[in-house]
C-alpha cells in the first residue's frame, strides 16, 4: 500500500514562493504526480516525476528523490488564484493512483 | 486533449433509490477507469478500478454490491449507487488515463450526490 504525507495547510503572500513537501512509502513506485484542486471541483494535473530531479513548468516546479521517498512542489510568483488544495499522488506498478490528504494553500494580498 | 466527461454534475435522491453516474473519455480510449470518492476537506479515496470487458476491482472496504460498476466500452464506465443512504452522500469522481506510461490521470468534473 501507499503512505503519503504532506502538510495540512500553508499560507503565503502574493508574489512569494511556497514549497509543499510530500513524503511517501510505497510498495511499488511508478511515478509521482501533483494535482491542484479548487473547492468543489475535480483535480487538475500539474506535474509528473518518475526520475530523480527537478521538472519545471512555468511558475510550478516539482522535485523527486526516489531514494528518500520525497518530493516537493514549488510555486513561484504566487497569485491569488493559486489558493487551492494541492494533492501529492503516487502511482504504483498497477497504475493505481493514491493521494495524500492534500495541502491547502492560502495566498494573501 | 484527454478530456473526461462525467454526468450528472449533481444529483439529489431519496433514501432507498439508486443513482447512476456516467464517465466518458471523449478523445481517447480507456481500457481502465478509476472511481474515487471524496468527503469534505478530505482527500480522494480510490473505490474501484473499472476494467473494460471484465469485472471491476474493488478496494478493501468498498461494497461491490452497493457500488455497481460497468465498463461496457472503451469510452464509458458507469457507477451505480444502489439503495442509497444519507451516508453515501459524497463527491464521486471518475478518472481515466490515455495510453502511454507517462500519461497522468485525467478527472471528470465530479458528481455531488446528496441522499435525503
Amino acid at each position: 500500500g501507499q503512505n503519503i504525507d504532506q502538510p495540512t495547510e500553508m499560507t503565503a503572500t502574493e508574489g512569494a514562493i511556497v514549497q509543499i513537501n510530500c513524503t511517501y512509502q510505497t510498495s511499488g513506485f511508478n511515478g509521482l504526480f501533483w494535482y491542484q484542486q479548487h473547492a468543489g471541483e475535480a483535480p487538475t494535473f500539474l506535474s509528473y516525476n518518475v526520475l530523480d530531479g527537478l521538472e519545471e513548468k512555468g511558475r510550478f516546479s516539482s522535485f523527486l528523490s526516489r531514494s528518500k521517498g520525497y518530493s516537493y512542489l514549488l510555486l513561484k510568483e504566487l497569485q491569488m488564484k493559486d489558493s487551492a488544495s494541492y494533492l501529492c499522488a503516487v502511482r504504483d506498478s498497477d497504475y493505481k493512483l493514491s493521494f495524500g490528504a492534500g495541502t491547502t494553500v492560502t495566498v494573501r494580498a | 486533449g484527454a478530456v473526461v466527461s462525467q454526468h450528472p454534475s449533481w444529483v439529489i435522491c431519496k433514501s432507498g433509490t439508486s443513482v447512476k453516474i456516467e464517465c466518458r473519455s471523449l478523445d481517447f480510449q480507456a481500457t481502465t477507469m478509476f472511481w474515487y470518492r471524496q468527503f469534505p476537506k478530505q482527500s480522494l479515496m480510490l473505490m474501484a478500478t473499472s476494467n473494460e470487458g471484465s469485472k471491476a476491482t474493488y478496494e478493501q472496504g468498498v461494497e461491490k454490491d452497493k457500488f455497481l460498476i460497468n465498463h461496457a466500452s472503451l469510452t464509458l464506465s458507469t457507477l451505480t449507487v444502489t439503495s442509497a443512504h444519507p451516508e453515501d452522500s459524497s463527491f464521486y469522481i471518475c478518472s481515466a488515463r490515455p495510453p502511454g506510461d507517462s500519461s497522468p490521470l485525467h478527472f471528470g468534473n465530479g458528481t455531488r450526490l446528496t441522499v435525503t
